[in-house]
This record gives structure tokens, C-alpha cells and sequence, in this order.
């Protein structure tokens, strides 16, 4: 079975500095995806970044990182240069892939973040 | 181009009643997925929809029917709306294989 772990309900990062969200992963399958998505107040699945896994190297999509490490089955989200726009719940997410293509995804708990000026 | 599209936003039910939530997307995307959130929980996927044509169980499928229209609509009905079906309701899409799956606005549905 394959499964998703965020151990951080909650954290909180001053703004302008960097903070790093925790997230395992477990899976047999030799091919997968992770995602982080992003969900403020409003309610909206905003899509931050993906790590295929594959990558040789770590994505990166303008503030945000993914720290991919294979052997220890982890994908932390990094933020750099918080703001306080990024206050919001996030979730990592695996995605499973099935013959004929089509995927679906394995969401974590989410982690709520709270920025402070 | 509106994405993922879902009606209605909000939703009050009495137990037994039924209802169907639409969902429609305009990216010509094959898979379309509906999931639900509870309070304090990730997304749990209900059903999805490979392809046209095809439909199948995801993890928490009990209660809930499914309907892939054609390719761009994906429905999901509550035969008979129970307490424990307050949930918010999320459609997603997405292309096959690498790509990642496009969110609608959620629907917050109650039942009393």
C-alpha cells in the first residue's frame, strides 16, 4: 500500500526567511510522481511544484524547491524568502500511475503554515 | 479558459435527500477525479474517470455513483445523503501520465 506522511500539523516561519516542510513517502513502484500543492483560506488546490522520480535533479519553481532524496524516501518542500501570502495548508501528494497512462494521487495530512510579519 | 469548473459551491442536505455535483473541464484533459476533504484530512479520491467511457472506484466510493458524460463532464451523485457524506468535494483533471492534476473550486456540502 502506498502512503503519504506529513509529520508537521502545524509551523510557523518568520517572514523573509526560509522554512522546510516535511514529507515521506512509501512505495514499491520504481515509477512516481510527487507533488506539493498549496490550499489558502479561500479553499483552491493551487499546484506548487513536481519531482518525478526519475529527476536526477531537485525541482525548482521560483521561491519553492523540493529536497528529493530517494534513498530515504523524502520530499520536503522548501520555502525561501517567506511571505505572508504564503500562510496556507499544504499537502504533498504521490502520484500512481496505471497502465494505459492515466494516474491518480495519494494526498498527506497537510502541514498548516503560518507566516508571521 | 476556465479550467475546472464546479457546481453547485455550496450545498445544504437533509439526510435521505439526493443530489448530483457537476463538474466540467475545458482542457481537453482524458482523467477526470472526484475527491472529498474533511476537516483536518487530505484529499480522499472517490471515484476517477480514466477515459471516456470509463469509470472506476477509488478509495471511499460507498454512497456515491459516477457519471463521465462525455469527455469534458464528470458528475457524481449522492443517492441518499447521509450525515457522514459533509465533506467538501473536489473535481480535478489532468493528462495522462506526467502531468499534474488541475483542481476545481471545491463544493462544501452538508448534511443534516
Amino acid at each position: 500500500a502506498q502512503k503519504i506522511t506529513q509529520t508537521q500539523p502545524g509551523m510557523f516561519v518568520q517572514e523573509k526567511e526560509a522554512v522546510t516542510l516535511d514529507c515521506t513517502y512509501d512505495t514499491s513502484d520504481p515509477s512516481y510522481g510527487l507533488f506539493w500543492y498549496k490550499q489558502p483560506s479561500s479553499g483552491e488546490m493551487i499546484f506548487l511544484i513536481y519531482q518525478g522520480s526519475y529527476d536526477q535533479q531537485n525541482a525548482t519553481e521560483g521561491r519553492y524547491s523540493l529536497n528529493f532524496q530517494k534513498a530515504r524516501k523524502s520530499a520536503n518542500l522548501v520555502i525561501s524568502a517567506s511571505q505572508l501570502g504564503d500562510s496556507a495548508m499544504y499537502f504533498c501528494a504521490m502520484r500512481e500511475v496505471f497502465s494505459g497512462g492515466y494516474n491518480k494521487l495519494i494526498f498527506g495530512a497537510g502541514t498548516r503554515l503560518a507566516v508571521h510579519p | 479558459n476556465a479550467g475546472v469548473t464546479q457546481t453547485p459551491k455550496f450545498q445544504v442536505l437533509k439526510t435521505g435527500q439526493s443530489m448530483t455535483l457537476q463538474c466540467a473541464q475545458d482542457m481537453n484533459h482524458n482523467s477526470m477525479y472526484w475527491y472529498r476533504q474533511d476537516p483536518g484530512m487530505g484529499l480522499r479520491l472517490i471515484y476517477y474517470s480514466a477515459s471516456e467511457g470509463t469509470t472506476d472506484k477509488g478509495e471511499v466510493p460507498n454512497g456515491y455513483n459516477v457519471s463521465r458524460l462525455n469527455k469534458r463532464e464528470f458528475s457524481l451523485r449522492l443517492e441518499s445523503a447521509a450525515p457522514s457524506q459533509t465533506s467538501v468535494y473536489f473535481c480535478a483533471s489532468s493528462e495522462a501520465r506526467n502531468n499534474e492534476q488541475f483542481f476545481g473550486p471545491g463544493t462544501r456540502l452538508t448534511v443534516l
